[in-house]
């Protein structure tokens, strides 16, 4: 089956510093990854979601990028807010059997 | 659209009750799925549904039951609960480009159980 890690359960950064978090898959390469923000007491919410053609996907302060031959995405926040604190959620897609594998998450805490 | 919604927010059971988790959504999305959150985990898959009247296992499918008559709703079944069910459960949404391949996830606001 396949198996996520996100780097460090917690990230602590200075507001308008860049944070990056890491999401790396063990087995194949899932069609599509996903990015979720979950704030405390609340259900996921959908940021971006990257296929395994694409190498980056942009929105708005927001950042993923793709890479296959390391099986890793990386989540990108520039100009962090303290409004960025919550928790960042990989999840991996297999295309064809319904099924995603949600990663542990990281807790980032923007400091003002 | 009211989205994903959840009832109850809140359930306390006795070890051996039985309680149906209620899950709908407005979106007329085809596929619908469960999870279960642990504190400082991710979301692990109970059950999950492409279309209505079909159904199948996640990765921690025992002790819960599901069942997809339409496409609005999807409850989940607690048959004997344990003080290992005691977990937040999330049911989520998502439209369906044919068969099992979806996209975007939207999450309802979660039930939280606590089994005694």
């Amino acid at each position: 089956s396949q198996k996520i890690e996100q780097n460090s359960e917690a990230l602590n950064i200075q507001e308008g510093k860049t944070a990056t978090l890491t999401c790396n898959y063990t087995n194949y390469s899932p069609a599509y990854l996903q990015w979720y923000r979950q704030d405390p007491g609340r259900g996921p919410v959908f940021l971006l979601l990257i296929r395994e053609n694409e190498k980056e996907k942009r929105k708005e302060r927001l950042k993923v990028t793709f890479d296959t031959t390391l099986k890793q995405s990386l989540f990108h926040i520039t100009a962090s807010q303290p409004a960025d604190s919550a928790t960042y959620l990989c999840a991996l897609e297999d295309g064809n059997a319904g099924k995603s594998t949600f990663g542990d998450g990281t807790t980032l805490t923007v400091k003002p | 659209n009211a989205g994903v919604t959840q009832t109850p927010k809140f359930q306390v059971l006795k070890t051996g009750q039985s309680m149906t988790l209620q899950c709908a959504q407005d979106m007329n999305h085809e596929y619908m799925s469960w999870y279960r959150q642990d504190p400082g985990m991710g979301l692990r898959l109970i059950h999950y549904s492409v279309g209505a009247g079909i159904t199948d296992q996640g990765e921690v499918p025992n002790g819960y039951n599901v069942s997809r008559s339409t496409t609005e709703d999807f409850p989940l079944r607690l048959l004997s609960a344990a003080p290992s069910q005691t977990s937040v459960y999330f049911c989520a949404s998502s439209y369906s480009r044919g068969g099992a391949v979806k996209e975007t996830q939207y999450f309802g606001p979660g039930t939280r159980l606590l089994v005694l």
